[in-house]
């Protein structure tokens, strides 16, 4: 049980082009959704922490505007990297989590912005 | 604020010889603690958790933690190291906050050799 998927696994666009990344608990009911970013050989950090049904709540130094994150449903969560560039290119790791239970992880996305 | 720290970046263990992996802790109130592993390009796998109870948590894949509330650590160990061990490890804290946000160290990467 608690499996969270993403999709897709890797992307490449072109600089100025969006991408969106697909975050889905297959098997239980997310009630929130974190969205981390992990650049070579680092920890992950925290991007954004999503509710189902209200507005991401977005870590200091975050662009809103450039990472649109959407949590329509327990089940999908939505992070859409808007005008891309190079320096977006990175790994996307989800999480999901039922009410104040642990995390689950995704396996990630490796977005490559050309 | 809550933060953790794992002091080496790499641990270099033959296979068959016992491993740690150091982490430390700083939180306010309850420290609520985990360990992940990550393995190239992948999300992250749970390993184990301290809430509260033993201070000898047993987790996944043969792994244990001791939590020793007077060092403020919660290092990770493994008896007998397998090879297919190699991967970067996190030790992570639960934000004190209602969404229970981690807030990760920095991660080490733990190399096994035959």
């Amino acid at each position: 049980g608690a499996v969270v998927s993403q999709h897709p696994s890797w992307v490449i666009c072109k600089s100025g082009t969006s991408v969106k990344i697909e975050c889905r608990s297959l098997d239980f009911q997310a009630t929130t959704m974190f969205w981390y970013r992990q650049f070579p050989k680092q920890s992950l950090m925290l991007m954004a922490t999503s509710n189902e049904g209200s507005k991401a709540t977005y870590e200091q130094g975050v662009e809103k505007d450039k990472f649109l994150i959407n949590h329509a449903s327990l089940t999908l969560s939505t992070l859409t990297v808007t005008s891309a560039h190079p320096e977006d290119s990175s790994f996307y790791i989800c999480s999901a989590s039922s009410l104040a239970d642990e995390q689950y992880f995704g396996p990630g996305t490796r977005l490559t912005v050309t | 604020a809550q933060s953790v720290a794992q002091p080496e970046d790499q641990v270099n263990v033959a296979e068959g010889n016992p491993l740690t992996v150091k982490c430390t802790y700083s939180v306010s109130g309850n420290p609520y603690l985990f360990w992940y592993v990550q393995y190239p390009n992948r999300g992250l796998q749970f390993l184990l958790k301290y809430i509260t109870g033993d201070n000898l948590v047993k987790g996944s894949y043969g792994f244990e933690a001791e939590f020793n509330k007077s060092q403020t650590s919660f290092h990770l160990k493994k008896p007998s190291a397998l090879v297919s061990d190699s991967a970067l490890y996190f030790c992570a804290v639960r934000d004190g906050g209602a969404t229970n946000k981690l807030i990760f160290g920095t991660g080490t990467l733990l190399a096994v050799q035959p």
